[in-house]
């Protein structure tokens, strides 16, 4: 069975600091995605890498994966109160017996305080 | 609008009683899957579909049953729920089985509570 640890499993900062959250495993995936829920709701898609060390930016939210496809981060910048959330990484693989399979991390709650 | 959708949002059980969660897509998605959500525990994967009439078994399969009969319906079923099988389930489907990394889109959730 692969695992995705993430950390840290609670993060409260001020509204303003930057944070990161990371996501590591000791298996290679082919992709791996940054899901954000919010009470009540199912996760819902931020980003997906898919090539060793690709970074991708989307506003305020910087998202790296790792040469070797085995780690991720999601980075902050001045977060925001909106910002406040469950994160979830997603590894998936594409092939062997895992095909179809994708794996979730712990989550991260983050409060941004105002 | 496009949507998943779960029914019930809610149950509460007794153990032993037998009981059927329905998940619904008006994609046309290829792919579905479910999910048991426990604090600290993340996601968990319990089963998930390739397309019709054909299933995996995921992480935590033990206690579950899927059918895909239709591309639009993977009803999970519980032939004996037992306590700890209380959790919050998701389902969630997306568009192609045949690469790994495409957006799921998940339903609103169905808390069962199996006393």
């Amino acid at each position: 069975t692969q695992l995705l640890e993430q950390s840290p499993q609670f993060l409260s900062i001020q509204e303003g600091e930057n944070l990161t959250v990371y996501c590591n495993s000791s298996s290679v995936f082919s992709s791996l995605q940054w899901y954000r829920q919010e009470p009540g709701e199912g996760p819902v898609l931020l980003v997906t890498v898919v090539t060793g060390g690709e970074v991708k930016k989307l506003k305020r939210l910087t998202f790296q994966f790792g040469d070797a496809r085995k780690d991720s981060s999601l980075h902050i910048t001045a977060a925001q109160p909106g910002d406040t959330g469950l994160y979830l990484c997603a590894g998936a693989n594409a092939g062997g017996t895992s095909y179809g399979k994708l794996t979730f991390g712990q989550g991260t709650i983050l409060t941004v305080h105002p | 609008e496009a949507q998943v959708t779960q029914n019930p949002r809610y149950l509460i059980t007794v153990t032993g009683k037998k009981l059927t969660v329905t998940c619904s897509q008006n994609m046309n998605h290829e792919y579905m899957s479910w999910y048991r959500q426990d604090p600290g525990l993340g996601l968990r994967q319990i089963y998930y579909s390739m397309n019709v009439e054909v299933t995996d078994k995921g992480d935590v399969p033990e206690g579950y049953k899927v059918s895909r009969k239709e591309k639009r319906n993977f009803p999970l079923i519980l032939e004996s729920p037992s306590p700890n099988q209380t959790s919050l389930y998701f389902c969630a489907s997306s568009l192609f089985a045949g690469t790994s990394y495409n957006e799921q889109f998940f339903g609103p959730g169905t808390r069962l509570t199996v006393l």
